[in-house]
């Protein structure tokens, strides 16, 4: 079975500070596909950023940045020089690629909160 | 606009009530999802169908059911079976494949009264 953890709950940062979300996964297919979704207050969650099991480039985009680590199955996000607009709950999501059925498996998300 | 349209935006229901919430996608996509959203929890699955006139359970599909006629069309219909309905409820919908990523609706906030 898959699994995603974000052991972060919520955090609280000042506008400018660098801020990093950390994902953790689980599972034992060699082929698999990693998410990150931002769902601001409007509530519809916005897709952000795909990686598949073989490419561990990190990725940048702007002040969003991904660290992808096989060795430890992680996949975590940092957020440069944050701004009031990135408050948001952010998920990290997984799906495989055997089976079939191609479900995501969500993490609980984490709230970032940027102080003005 | 290509998107995803849930209706309505709030419900308010009394106990004891069936009711169902609208999603409607105009992306062509085969597979449509609806999650369940409540504090501190994340998104888990309720339903999923990954061809019309076929679903699946997901997680925590009882006291919930789907119909899926239409390509474009994935209602959720709580029933009174449902022992906690207030949350928020999201419709996403993907291309089939792991490599692709989900479009969501903007969500029904469901509340018990």
């Amino acid at each position: 079975a898959q699994k995603v953890t974000q052991a972060q709950t919520e955090i609280s940062v000042v506008e400018k500070e660098d801020v990093t979300l950390d994902c953790v996964y689980e599972t034992r297919d060699t082929t698999y596909y990693l998410f990150w979704y931002k769902q601001p207050p409007s509530g519809e969650l916005v897709f952000l950023i795909r990686r598949n099991s073989f490419d561990e480039q990190n990725e940048i985009s702007g002040r969003y940045s991904w660290n992808f680590q096989k060795s430890t199955s992680s996949f975590n996000f940092t957020i440069t020089a944050s701004q009031v607009v990135d408050s948001a709950v952010y998920f990290c999501a997984l799906t495989i690629q055997s089976g079939g059925s191609y479900i995501p498996t969500f993490g609980r998300g984490t709230s970032l909160i940027v102080h003005p | 606009d290509g998107g995803i349209t849930q209706s309505p935006k709030y419900l308010f229901r009394k106990e004891g009530q069936n009711v169902t919430l609208s999603c409607e996608q105009n992306l062509n996509h085969d597979a449509m999802y609806w999650y369940r959203q409540d504090p501190g929890q994340g998104l888990r699955l309720i339903y999923y169908s990954q061809i019309v006139n076929d679903f699946q359970k997901g997680d925590i599909a009882e006291g919930y059911s789907v119909s899926r006629e239409k390509k474009e069309s994935f209602p959720l219909t709580v029933t009174s079976a449902q022992k906690n309905p207030t949350a928020f409820y999201l419709c996403a919908s993907s291309m089939r494949g792991p490599h692709t990523e989900a479009f969501f609706g903007q969500g029904t906030r469901l509340t018990v009264v």
